[in-house]
């Protein structure tokens, strides 16, 4: 299986800061890759499609980027309404997996 | 686009639930369907899939216990929970194939 290992689990921010959240594949899974933003007590919401581009509707601050093996989800300049949790999704080969998702926090 | 989870529930170790997930908005019969899932206040959890043919994927944690079927002329997905384990217990969602829909989500508790 494809472990997808995601880096802060949890991480606080100032309104204004550029913030990155990545996830490393264990194996090849090219840029098949989706990132997710989840607030509290809704259903993930995707962000990020084929690892770098921008699903409809999300603000151009997000954007998503790849290194080898490295996966990158950026905000710009955090804004409060970014405070969620976020998830990146491997779907390159069957068992899906997700990244262990990390918790955002506006300081 | 719309998905609509439900037949969730407090349900005892071992026993059975079905979820159901009604879809409305598109041709469902043209689409795969996942099932995900995720623990009071853990990540997300990929849990089977169905592709417009029927045919299935499921996760290892899952295999053999749980079955995921849909019917085209209902519009509506299903996920057949048997042999149920407490470590079952998570909000189960409903998601279209490119993960670009979900529904709600519908909660399963695995208790005694």
């Amino acid at each position: 299986d494809i472990q997808m290992t995601q880096s802060p689990s949890s991480m606080s921010a100032s309104l204004g800061d550029r913030v990155t959240i990545t996830c490393q594949a264990s194996q090849d899974i090219g840029n098949n890759l989706i990132w997710f933003q989840q607030k509290p007590g809704k259903s993930p919401r995707p962000m990020i499609y084929y690892a770098t581009n921008l699903a409809n509707g999300v603000p151009s601050r997000f954007s998503g980027s790849r290194s080898g093996s490295d996966y990158s989800l950026t905000i710009s300049s955090l804004e409060s309404e970014d405070m969620a949790d976020y998830h990146c999704l491997q779907y390159k080969q069957y068992p899906l997996t997700f990244g262990s998702g990390t918790k955002l926090e506006i300081k | 686009v719309q998905l609509v989870e439900s037949g969730g529930g407090l349900v005892q170790p071992g026993k059975s639930l079905k979820l159901s997930c009604s879809a409305s908005g598109f041709t469902f019969s043209s689409y795969g369907m996942h099932w995900i899932r995720q623990a009071p206040g853990k990540g997300l959890d990929w849990v089977a899939y169905i592709s417009s043919s029927s045919g299935t994927v499921y996760a290892d944690a899952v295999k053999g216990r749980f079955t995921i079927s849909r019917d085209n002329a209902k519009n509506t997905l299903y996920l057949q929970l048997n042999s149920l384990k407490s470590e079952d217990t998570a909000i189960y969602y409903c998601a279209g194939t490119s993960f670009d829909y979900w529904g709600q989500g519908v909660m399963v508790t695995v208790s005694s």
